[in-house]
């Protein structure tokens, strides 16, 4: 078993709508949770950033982590054409290297 | 400011050959990381360095894989005798190196490899 899984996707939804992008993690060690966006043949771009559980808000964007459940949620209100990209959850554990562990990717496409 | 960049962009190998890829992290980011992604997959991590000391090698697939960092600054992978599988897209990100205290990395565009 993975440490993070993914929804594999792929998730394509009208223009407007709102996205629901969701992990689970295996290795209760972890404290930081991250969304990183990859636009196609770009390296990944960090979306936001949460510490422990509790939800975080950027703009149209809203971060949730749920501890308890080791349950991990980015939701995307009014998406627009130009959120089309693979979204990678990740999370990094305090006591090692500091390295990401990454979840398989969404890609999102959403239609004009 | 320049962000991290990557060279090659795209490489083709034939199986067996030796290939290198460097890495130009943000100036002033103490820590590196190398990450790979095969396609259709997150990226899993190799390896990291803290200025030139390779601290942790953990995730390098196999002998055939070599980092380096002799600066502290660039830094190279480097894959002898490659295979197939080793076909997939190289990362690189780099950070500050503040204790206690969380840090982004930030990843460069990439090396696509292809073994054929």
């Amino acid at each position: 078993q993975k440490e993070v899984e993914q929804d594999p996707g792929p998730l394509s939804v009208p223009e407007g709508a709102i996205v629901s992008l969701n992990c689970t993690y295996s290795n209760s060690a972890f404290q930081y949770f991250m969304w990183y966006r990859q636009y196609s043949r770009k390296g990944p771009e960090l979306l936001m950033y949460t510490y422990s559980s509790g939800n975080k808000e950027d703009g149209r964007f809203t971060a949730q982590v749920d501890k308890s459940s080791k349950y991990i949620s980015l939701f995307i209100r009014d998406s627009q054409p130009s959120d089309s990209a693979t979204y990678l959850c990740a999370t990094i554990s305090s006591g090692s290297a500091r390295q990401l562990t990454f979840g398989s990717g969404t890609q999102l496409t959403v239609l004009p | 400011g320049a962000g991290v960049s990557q060279s090659p962009r795209y490489k083709v190998a034939k199986r067996g050959q030796d290939v290198a890829l460097r890495c130009d992290p943000i100036s002033g980011h103490v820590s590196l990381f190398w990450y790979q992604q095969a396609l259709g997959q997150g990226p899993e991590f190799l390896t990291y360095f803290q200025n030139e000391a390779q601290l942790d090698k953990s995730g390098l697939p196999s002998d055939r894989f070599f980092a380096e960092r002799p600066e502290g600054s660039v830094s190279t992978l480097k894959i002898q005798r490659t295979q197939q599988e080793d076909s997939a897209v190289y990362l690189c990100a780099s950070s500050l190196a503040r204790l206690a205290v969380y840090n982004e990395q930030f990843f460069g565009p990439g090396t696509r490899l292809t073994v054929l």
